[in-house]
């Protein structure tokens, strides 16, 4: 079974400092790895995802995320943090032996709190 | 494309009463996921389809919980009946089948109370 630790309920930066948002899981299988923001009210969308191949992964809004096998991490970074990243974010994985095709299984989330 | 979409975004019951909610897949997506948000358990997947077919439903809390796809363009979870315990947001998902990476593509979410 897989399973995600998404360690912090809330983060507080200020803006313009580093973002960290951390992530581990636990996969009998190569994973593929997720992440998604939920902003208030709103379905999830999709920040950035690995599968295979390079281990920094580049997604939108200036995030980026590092699969690190050997920590079992996937840990989600933003270099400047600005007050349109306050949100929920959520580290999601998948089991890459069903090609993919199960639903993911999510973190309980982050709620990222922007301070002026 | 207009995404996916979910019906009613909000929803008021009471006890004891069935719930209906619909959604519709993004155009040419073979994969529908139904997903339950709670403030204690999370985001869980309840149910997935694959062309129409239910795949996996392990994750339906229990017989009052049933979902149905009867075509490319239609899902629906129903509760019946409803209890207080099920009050949570119900997303919708979907996902081609190009790729076995593809995105999940998520609604705006059904807020369910029941009273």
């Amino acid at each position: 079974a897989q399973s995600v630790t998404q360690l912090g309920s809330h983060v507080s930066v200020s803006e313009g400092a580093l973002v960290l948002l951390r992530c581990n899981y636990s996969s009998s299988v190569p994973p593929y790895l997720f992440w998604y923001v939920q902003y208030p009210n709103q379905g999830l969308q999709l920040l950035l995802k690995y599968t295979t191949g390079a281990t920094l992964v580049k997604g939108i809004n200036g995030f980026e995320a590092e699969f690190k096998k050997s920590e079992t991490s996937f840990h989600l970074t933003k270099p400047s943090a600005h007050m349109s990243d306050a949100a929920e974010y959520f580290c999601a994985v998948s089991d890459s032996s069903g090609g993919g095709a199960d639903g993911l299984t999510f973190g309980k989330g982050t709620h990222l709190i922007i301070q002026p | 494309d207009a995404g996916v979409i979910q019906s009613p975004r909000h929803e008021v019951t009471e006890m004891g009463q069935e719930v209906t909610l619909r959604c519709k897949p993004i155009s040419g997506h073979d994969y529908l996921f139904w997903y339950r948000q709670t403030m204690m358990r999370g985001l869980e997947l309840l149910i997935y389809f694959n062309n129409n077919v239910p795949i996996d439903d392990s994750g339906m809390p229990e017989d009052r919980f049933s979902a149905k796809m009867p075509n490319a363009s239609f899902s629906t979870l129903k509760i019946q009946p409803s209890e207080p315990r099920d009050s949570a947001v119900y997303f919708c998902a979907s996902r081609p089948l190009a790729s076995s990476t593809d995105t999940q593509y998520f609604g705006p979410g059904t807020r369910l109370t029941v009273l």
